[in-house]
């Protein structure tokens, strides 16, 4: 069974909305996790690592006041698309392991900004 | 950096017959390797991955993978395709905060 759970797995929404994303680890205590992009037809990139108890470490380019990352708690991180506006539509997936296990993946949103 | 390469964007086989999907990789220190793949509108789901060991890794639904340190390759292969293994490939290696960076995918397309 599915060990990360993420959700909503699809919003459609109007520009300038906020959305939020959850990525919950099901059955272990995540310290650290993971969220990624993913364009049609391309592969994964990596946005931010999502820490417990601390602030998110984000990628070369990517805003951090467009895409807050909350991580309260040992078993949930979520994303937030604020503001959002077309141009932020894309496939978002979460993952989040063990540490040194391989990396359990959400089964992503799909973002819909019109 | 860590990085991973995927030179085919398609690969194309009949069922029955063998398939190979190709990656290499260009790595500091050890590397930690891992083939994904994944279903439309769905996450990743893990296939098998390298850490140390014997070179030939098995993983899930019978693929297998083969790690050849001089050549830096790792190669995902099955004996024998099925129709339902279509979808798309990802071959990933670990990042430095044990995140995973992806190769660009191949798409497999399996025809009965």
């Amino acid at each position: 069974g599915a060990v990360v759970s993420q959700h909503p797995s699809r919003v459609i929404c109007k520009s300038g909305t906020s959305v939020k994303i959850e990525c919950r680890s099901l059955d272990f205590q995540a310290t650290t996790m993971f969220w990624y992009r993913q364009f049609p037809k391309q592969s994964l990139m990596l946005m931010a690592t999502s820490n417990e108890g601390s602030k998110a470490t984000y990628e070369q380019g990517v805003e951090k006041d467009k895409f807050l990352i909350n991580h309260a708690s040992l078993t949930l991180s979520t994303l937030t698309v604020t503001s959002a506006h077309p141009e932020d539509s894309s496939f978002y997936i979460c993952s989040a392991g063990r540490a040194g296990q391989p990396q359990h993946f959400g089964d992503g949103t799909r973002l819909s900004i019109l | 950096a860590q990085s991973v390469a995927q030179p085919e964007d398609q690969v194309n086989v009949a069922e029955g017959n063998p398939l190979t999907v190709k990656c290499t990789y260009s790595v500091s220190g050890n590397p930690y390797l891992f083939w994904y793949v994944q279903y439309p509108n769905r996450g990743l789901q893990f296939l098998l991955k390298y850490i140390t060991g014997d070179n030939l890794v098995k993983g899930s639904y019978g693929f297998e993978a083969e790690f050849n340190k001089s050549q830096t390759s790792f190669h995902l292969k099955k004996p024998s395709a099925l129709v339902s293994d279509s979808a798309l490939y990802f071959c990933a290696v670990r990042g430095p905060s044990n995140d995973m960076r992806f190769g660009a995918g191949t798409r497999l397309t399996v025809k009965p």
